[in-house]
């Protein structure tokens, strides 16, 4: 089936940009997430982008989508304390009829001043 | 609009106890969904909905039945806790066919069981 992988921990400082990676198994995957959890919440929806895409800009937030090497990545521009949380990446695969998203693991940013 | 709401926040159970988790949503979603979240393993689907009147087992359904009581209610229900059920439930819906299939989570039960 469907594997997600992110890794597990960013630490950045105050004004920089981060990065957080995805890699994904499944090449037929039709939309791609990126969820944000912040302590002690439930997730929260950040921006999606579909698989005939390359990238994808919302305001601080760009999302790149490499379809060849099944590879998405999440930039938050000028990232700021408030951006410290768990992000989650997502895929929905067509196998289960659409009804299922495929979740990595979350990728815990910290942000320093 | 309230979106995804859950109750209970919080519950403490001891081994062999049972206990309903409830969860509605006001978005007129036809897929609701039942998760848990350990650390470390991200988010792993209990069950789910498709639609009003279907519900199918999700990768971890041992220990855990399902009832989608309407289009807006979706209960997950525990017979006879384990610790290994400890863990944090989200439930979350979904608009379903025909749109963008994103899921909106409620805020999630904290469940532990000693």
């Amino acid at each position: 089936g469907e594997d997600v992988e992110q890794s597990l921990f960013l630490s950045v400082r105050e004004g920089d940009s981060s990065v957080i990676n995805c890699t994904y198994t499944d090449s037929s995957s039709t939309y791609l997430y990126w969820y944000k959890q912040e302590p002690g919440a439930g997730l929260q929806l950040l921006t999606y982008i579909f698989s005939n895409m390359d990238m994808k800009q919302d305001q601080r937030l760009t999302v790149l989508l490499n379809k060849k090497d099944k590879h998405l990545s999440l930039r938050i521009a000028d990232t700021q304390t408030g951006d410290s949380a768990i992000y989650f990446c997502a895929v929905l695969p067509p196998s289960g009829g659409y009804n299922k998203l495929i979740f990595g693991a979350g990728t815990r940013l910290a942000v320093h001043p | 609009n309230a979106g995804v709401t859950q109750t209970p926040k919080f519950q403490v159970l001891k081994t062999g106890q049972s206990m309903t988790l409830q969860c509605a949503q006001d978005m007129n979603h036809n897929s609701m969904y039942w998760y848990r979240q350990d650390p470390g393993m991200g988010l792993r689907l209990i069950y789910y909905s498709a639609s009003e009147g279907t519900t199918d087992k999700g990768e971890v359904p041992n220990g855990y039945n399902v009832s989608r009581l309407n289009k807006r209610e979706f209960s997950l229900r525990l017979e006879s806790a384990a610790p290994s059920q400890t863990s944090v439930y989200f439930c979350a819906s979904s608009p379903g066919t025909g749109g963008t299939y994103e899921q909106y989570f409620g805020p999630g039960t904290r469940l532990t069981v000693t």
